[in-house]
């Protein structure tokens, strides 16, 4: 049972324009919702976070949404640069649990 | 600082063999995991250990033993490796969850990648 979605394998984007990736979640308890980059031979690294008391965080030309209701959560990247092409993993946790529960990852191309 | 450092980066072993990876971390965290990544499956975790002495399954443990040695070390052993665990294997380690609404970020090694014959 995968309880943290990413349904698209890999996102094509023109550099300067927005890249949205998307995620979605079942279980009712995750209450932290996390974003991890990784690139080829290197391991996963943490680019940005949100607490299920928020519905928005910023973070330069990064924004995570998150959409309680429909336990879905998505990674705005405006402007799309080259070095952002990588894979981008959802991750989400429930309060005492510190175990993370990731997603399967998007493969995201910035065409320059 | 180093962060979290794995040895080694990459081996191959035969079926049946076995082999230990090793993690360590110098950022004084509490937690620390084993995750393999396989291609179209994400990162699973396979065991962690939430403070020295503890250590506790994840999702995919079977064939699989760990180690924490001490706070700043966390090892996993393949006792008779079989071609299911080629994988890419992370080690993490992260802060200790407070109250209220403390972050769970967890810091990854490079990686081991293994292949077994």
């Amino acid at each position: 049972d995968q309880q943290v979605k990413q349904n698209s394998p890999s996102l094509s984007v023109q550099e300067g324009r927005i890249s949205i990736l998307n995620c979605d979640y079942t279980n009712s308890m995750f209450d932290y919702f996390l974003w991890y980059k990784k690139y080829p031979a290197e391991g996963p690294t943490f680019l940005i976070s949100i607490s299920s008391i928020k519905d928005k965080n910023e973070d330069g030309r990064f924004t995570v949404f998150l959409n309680k209701s429909a336990k879905h959560l998505s990674l705005h990247i405006v402007p799309s640069q080259p070095g952002d092409s990588a894979v981008y993993f959802c991750a989400a946790s429930a309060f005492g649990n510190e175990k993370l529960t990731f997603g399967t990852g998007t493969r995201l191309t910035i065409i320059p | 600082n180093a962060g979290v450092t794995q040895t080694p980066k990459f081996q191959v072993l035969k079926t049946g063999q076995s082999m230990t990876l090793q993690c360590a971390q110098d950022m004084n965290h509490n937690s620390m995991y084993w995750y393999r990544q396989d291609p179209g499956m994400g990162l699973r975790l396979i065991y962690y250990s939430a403070s020295e002495g503890t250590t506790d399954k994840g999702e995919v443990p079977n064939g699989y033993n760990v180690s924490r040695l001490n706070k700043r070390e966390f090892s996993l052993r393949l006792e008779s490796a079989a071609p299911s665990q080629t994988s890419v294997y992370f080690c993490a380690s992260s802060e200790e969850r407070g109250q209220g609404w403390s972050t769970d970020t967890q810091y990854f090694g490079p990686g081991t990648r293994l292949t077994v014959l």
